[in-house]
């Protein structure tokens, strides 16, 4: 059962506008969240995260919202750039640190 | 410095053959992770390594054999493999398993192929 979902398989968006990528979870334990991206053939690369005390963490272009009662994160990547395009992976972990991954969205930005 | 590094980069290798996977990493962390990916599925964790000894199993088949030498290297020894078994496999690092809040770097992976 997955326990992160990421609904979208893939986002174009123009480069310059906003990209903004959706996370949701269904286990309430989860209390640390985090973004990968990832090109093709290379590991995940660590981008953000945002522990369960937070709403909101910001990273230069990178920005993670967290909404605890819905039980959702995004990642707003504003202005979006070509070299941005990638696959992104929601994480989410509560303990243990088991990471338990979303299967990703792959996004496109258009120069 | 948050480098993770993996060797070999891609490895072929047959049903009956045994080999090695390799995992480095100098940030002083002391959890280390094995991932299989498969083709556009998530990384799903096998083994955690904290403070050098094996503290998550996820019911990884035995012919899998993850052995932890110190504190910088992690090794994953294959044996009897199967074709299903072919995916990416990735390591990853974080400064202590206790905490949920630790983020966990990843290596650029090792792409296995079983024939």
């Amino acid at each position: 059962d997955q326990q992160v979902k990421q609904n979208s398989p893939s986002l174009s968006v123009q480069e310059g506008r906003i990209s903004i990528l959706n996370c949701d979870y269904t286990n309430s334990m989860f209390d640390y969240f985090l973004w990968y991206k990832k090109y093709p053939a290379e590991g995940p690369t660590f981008l953000i995260s945002i522990s369960s005390i937070k709403d909101k963490n910001e990273d230069g272009r990178f920005t993670v919202f967290l909404n605890k009662s819905a039980k959702h994160l995004s990642l707003h990547i504003v202005p979006s750039q070509p070299g941005d395009s990638a696959v992104y992976f929601c994480a989410a972990s509560g303990g243990a640190n088991n990471l338990f991954f979303g299967t990703g969205t792959r996004l496109t930005v258009i120069p | 410095d948050t480098e993770v590094t993996q060797t070999p980069k891609h490895l072929v290798m047959g049903m009956t053959n045994k080999k090695s996977l390799k995992c480095e990493q100098h940030m002083g962390h002391r959890a280390m992770y094995w991932y299989k990916q498969k083709a556009k599925k998530p990384p799903e964790l096998m083994f955690v390594y904290s403070y050098e000894k094996l503290s998550i199993n996820e019911s990884v088949p035995s012919r899998f054999s993850p052995e932890c030498p110190n504190s910088s290297l992690l090794n994953l020894h294959l044996h009897a493999l199967q074709p299903e078994d072919s995916a990416l496999y990735l390591c990853a690092s974080s400064q202590a398993e206790a905490a949920s809040t630790d983020t966990q770097y990843f290596g650029p992976g090792t792409r296995l192929t079983v024939l």
